[in-house]
């Protein structure tokens, strides 16, 4: 089946260790996103690919970074994570076309601790 | 400022009632409205979505309802199913002139529990 896959699907990281997140997708989309969700929040778009080009959203922290090095795959590096860090993170990916909005398909998430 | 507010934290329904799940947005360049279920330790999972140009769209038992003047969207589910609970998040993008990259505005989500 056609799918989004992150890894870890928890991961455990100490203050201000550097960690990486991972997701894959066997869908072919052309467009890939990162959201950060803490508990009953709202998922919130942290930056999205489409192909090669990167998208930062204007608040994300600059202690957030990503790589996307081919289309299947693209990574979440926190540089320096911070307890404030510390939730649930989903991958999600669409195809784009001009002028419309296709539906994001979700990986199942990392969630993240910072001790 | 939250673009896209879902003011019921949570929603129990008897199973074969209707339930409604509501959505409010403020930007009014929004033209598309999706909702997602989610199950716990699952990511979000795409149900049923909706143009600014229709007022309704249905899809089996689910239907959304957009009402552009209130800046309203509701999900109805009828009848409802055990395996209905779940989180329901509503999320708007705009697309005006084809520049957007599909960038989605979510809701808080609501919790949606259906007794059998």
């Amino acid at each position: 089946d056609a799918m989004v896959i992150q890894n870890p699907r928890y991961q455990v990281t100490q203050f201000g260790k550097p960690v990486t997140l991972s997701c894959s997708q066997t869908l072919n989309h052309n467009v890939m996103y990162w959201y950060q969700q803490k508990s009953s929040q709202a998922p919130k778009l942290l930056f999205h690919y489409y192909d090669k080009d990167f998208n930062n959203e204007a608040d994300t922290p600059d202690n957030f970074q990503s790589r996307r090095p081919n289309t299947s795959f693209c990574f979440l590096d926190i540089r320096s994570p911070g307890l404030g860090d510390a939730a649930m993170y989903l991958c999600a990916t669409s195809r784009r076309g001009r002028g419309r909005t296709y539906e994001q398909y979700f990986g199942p998430g990392t969630r993240l601790t910072v001790t | 400022d939250q673009q896209v507010k879902q003011n019921s934290p949570s929603l129990s329904v008897q199973e074969g009632r209707i339930s409604i799940l509501n959505c409010d947005y403020t930007n009014s360049m929004f033209d598309y409205f999706l909702w997602y279920k989610k199950y716990p330790a699952e990511g979000p999972t795409f149900l049923i979505s909706i143009s600014s140009i229709k007022d309704k769209n249905e899809d089996g038992r689910f239907t959304v309802f957009l009402n552009k003047s209130a800046k309203h969207l509701s999900l109805h589910i009828v009848p409802s199913q055990p395996g209905d609970s779940a989180v329901y998040f509503c999320a708007a993008s705009e697309d005006a002139g084809g520049t957007s990259y599909g960038k989605l505005t979510f809701g808080q989500g609501t919790i949606l529990t259906v007794h059998p």
